[in-house]
């Protein structure tokens, strides 16, 4: 199974700070990297698609880009309400694989 | 509305069975692929099963295989996990997912809406 490694696991950043979060697949899969939200006791929600692409009515301040094996995901200004727990996951090689998660708070 | 409304979780002694259901509506799951994901406490995502669109192919985690089963029933747009000899480390919520795309054939790729989980704990 293709691993998908994340980081950091964790950060903290005050409100209006740019967030970037790293994903590093142990393989190849081009563009087929997701990234998805998680806010505690709901279920994931899908923000950025194919790497890049943004899920409709996802705020423009979340975006994503990469390629291959190395993949980033930026929130350009911070929001309250963007504490989650982000995870990417990979769809080129089956079965699907997701990371283990940054878990994001304010300072 | 897309809405997944996922059911039948709950308590279980090590070796016993459940079965969950997940009723989607706002769609119909004979054109997308679906998926079940779980979540042990405090712990990441792990993908569980999917179904392909067309149902020709189900797919299973190697820690599944031979003892969960996918399945659907279109007249009533419901998708199920008949989970059998149960294991401590099964424990975890149960959340169903729809594919992005309505493409037919092959594994889940994409989830846009997931439900909001059932827990499944197995525990003598």
């Amino acid at each position: 199974d293709i691993q998908m490694t994340q980081s950091p696991s964790s950060l903290s950043a005050s409100v209006g700070d740019g967030v970037t979060i790293t994903c590093q697949a142990s393989q190849d899969i081009s563009k087929f990297l997701n990234w998805y939200q998680q806010k505690p006791g709901k279920a994931p929600k899908l923000l950025i698609y194919d790497a890049s692409n943004l899920e409709t009515g996802v705020p423009a301040r979340f975006s994503g880009r990469g390629s291959g094996t190395r993949f980033t995901f930026t929130i350009s200004s911070l929001q309250s309400e963007d504490i989650a727990t982000y995870y990417c996951q990979q769809y080129d090689h089956f079965p699907m694989t997701f990371g283990g998660g940054t878990k994001v708070e304010i300072k | 509305e897309v809405q997944l409304v996922e059911s039948g979780g709950g308590l279980v002694q090590p070796g016993g069975s459940l079965r969950l259901s997940c009723a989607a509506s706002g769609f119909s799951i004979s054109n997308y692929a679906m998926t079940w994901v779980r979540q042990a406490p405090g712990k990441g995502l792990e993908w569980v099963s999917g179904i392909s669109g067309s149902a020709d192919d189900t797919y299973y985690a190697e820690s599944v295989k031979g003892r969960f089963s996918i399945s659907r029933d279109i007249s009533d747009n419901t998708l199920f996990l008949e989970m059998n000899t149960l294991r401590a480390e099964d424990t975890a919520i149960y959340y169903c997912a729809k594919d992005r795309d309505d493409i037919l054939t092959g594994p889940p790729q994409t989830l846009d809406y997931w439900g909001q989980g059932t827990l499944v704990t197995v525990s003598s």
